[in-house]
């Protein structure tokens, strides 16, 4: 199985300012048909995840342009450009490439 | 808009079995894969399984050793996880998520909490 490993794994912020989030993967993410199926998810207290980037770095519809993705191979980041207070909660990073899918352990983000 | 709406869950005894359901609109179920992703509360993501659009093929996490089905009815646009066996580590939040064709976990439902305890 390919593991995921976020860090940190809690990132107090001040609003307005940036934030990032780190995710290795054991093996490459490179599918054979030659996309990255890695995403990012944002999960808010009480609710269910909901996709925020996928294939590394395509933000998906409805999501501010503060977030973006960034990597290859098997590094890779989200960066908030400028944290809002609805930016808080759990952030999971989450292969697709192979069986079974796997997931990032979560950073927490929080405001200072 | 896509909607996901699981139903089915609740408290049950070890050992007993459970039926969930995720009833889908706003899109083509039938030319969708459908996943399911369990969440102890307070916890981790964990994939269950998947099921190709047509259910021609399915797939499951090694650690559920063969207790959980997934399966659908298109007919009906609701997708389905058959759960026998279940042990108290099988508490969690299940939710069912959409795979459409490039985009994998876009939509995800709220997801329905199953407690297994006696």
């Amino acid at each position: 199985d390919i593991v995921m490993t976020q860090t940190p794994l809690s990132s107090p912020v001040t609003l307005g300012q940036p934030a990032s989030i780190s995710c290795r993967s054991s093996q490459s993410l490179v599918h054979s048909d030659g996309n990255t199926y890695l995403s990012w998810l944002h999960q808010r207290p009480g609710q269910s995840p909901r996709l925020l980037i996928y294939k590394t770095s395509n933000r998906f519809s409805g999501v501010p342009d503060r977030f973006s993705g960034s990597g290859a191979g098997t590094d890779f980041t989200l960066k908030i450009s400028r944290v809002e207070a609805e930016d808080v909660g759990i952030y999971y990073c989450m292969q697709a490439t192979q069986f079974p899918r796997t997931f990032g352990q979560g950073t927490k983000v929080e405001i200072k | 808009q896509v909607q996901l709406v699981e139903s089915g869950g609740g408290v049950v005894q070890p050992g007993r079995s459970l039926t969930l359901s995720c009833t889908a609109s706003g899109f083509t179920f039938s030319s969708a894969g459908m996943n399911w992703v369990r969440q102890v509360p307070g916890k981790g993501l964990e994939w269950v399984a998947v099921i190709w659009y047509d259910g021609s093929k399915k797939l499951y996490a090694d650690s559920l050793k063969g207790r959980f089905t997934i399966s659908r009815d298109n007919s009906k646009n609701t997708l389905y996880l058959r759960m026998n066996s279940l042990r108290a580590e099988d508490t969690a939040i299940y939710y069912c998520a959409r795979d459409s064709h490039s985009v994998r976990f876009d939509y995800w439902g709220q997801g329905t909490l199953v407690t297994v305890s006696s």
